[in-house]
């Protein structure tokens, strides 16, 4: 156990419903990472945060996809009018900061759009 | 654009055997980090072994070593006295000046008792 939980660890959706991931990171990492994992594959980078700030996002990330920190402390990922497409791993990851911390991973969350 | 390829998608060792995982990756950057990360069956990615590009040292840890070659830019994963606990998907991670990973696509370890 590397310190951070998501939840749900699986969510079964049906196209175009609403689906809402949670990240609770290490408390005192200030860094939060979303990735996208497919099967086979990699991460991909989808966004992070800073704090509570969210610095960057990913070309990848449609304006279907959302994500808060409010607090800088847990974050939500929000996925609108979901996609078959859309089924894959959803990773977080936080760091402290400074160049040399590893990013420590949650279990994921497991979506599959029927 | 960073890249990272890992070219073996599978690779089997007979177990307390050794064996080698390759990465190469293309950078412009000259100061880096790269990483290799596990990730069992079901199981969170933990962080293996990590080397700073600055340091022209090769990372050891336990049984796991790299061979950085920066000219060549290749990263490879040497893992000794190979245990069934070690059977995992492995990734090589280039992080960027923006603290950013970009992955390979990994490769499957597979351990022969």
């Amino acid at each position: 156990d590397t310190g951070v939980s998501q939840d749900p660890r699986h969510k079964i959706t049906k196209r175009g419903q609403n689906v809402t991931f949670r990240c609770d990171p290490i408390s005192e990492h200030n860094r939060l990472y979303w990735y996208r994992q497919t099967l086979g594959q990699g991460p991909e980078f989808l966004t992070y945060f800073q704090n509570e700030a969210q610095l960057e996002k990913s070309r990848l990330l449609s304006d279907r996809f959302s994500a808060e920190r409010p607090k800088g402390s847990f974050s939500t990922l929000e996925i609108q009018r979901t996609e078959q497409g859309d089924s894959a791993m959803y990773l977080c990851a936080s760091v402290a900061g400074g160049p040399k911390n590893e990013q420590f991973f949650g279990p994921g969350t497991r979506l599959t759009v029927l | 654009a960073q890249t990272v390829t890992q070219s073996q998608p599978e690779m089997s060792v007979q177990e307390a055997e050794t064996v080698t995982l390759s990465c190469t990756y293309d950078t412009s950057e000259s100061d880096y980090y790269l990483f290799w990360y596990k990730q069992p069956p079901s199981r969170q990615m933990i962080l293996v072994i990590r080397q700073e590009a600055y340091k022209q040292q090769n990372a050891t840890e336990n049984r796991f070593s790299v061979n950085f070659q920066k000219a060549a830019k290749s990263f490879s994963l040497k893992i000794s006295d190979s245990q069934l606990g070690d059977a995992a998907m492995y990734f090589c991670a280039y992080r960027d000046s923006n603290y950013q990973l970009i992955w390979g696509a990994g490769t499957k370890l597979i351990i022969k008792p």
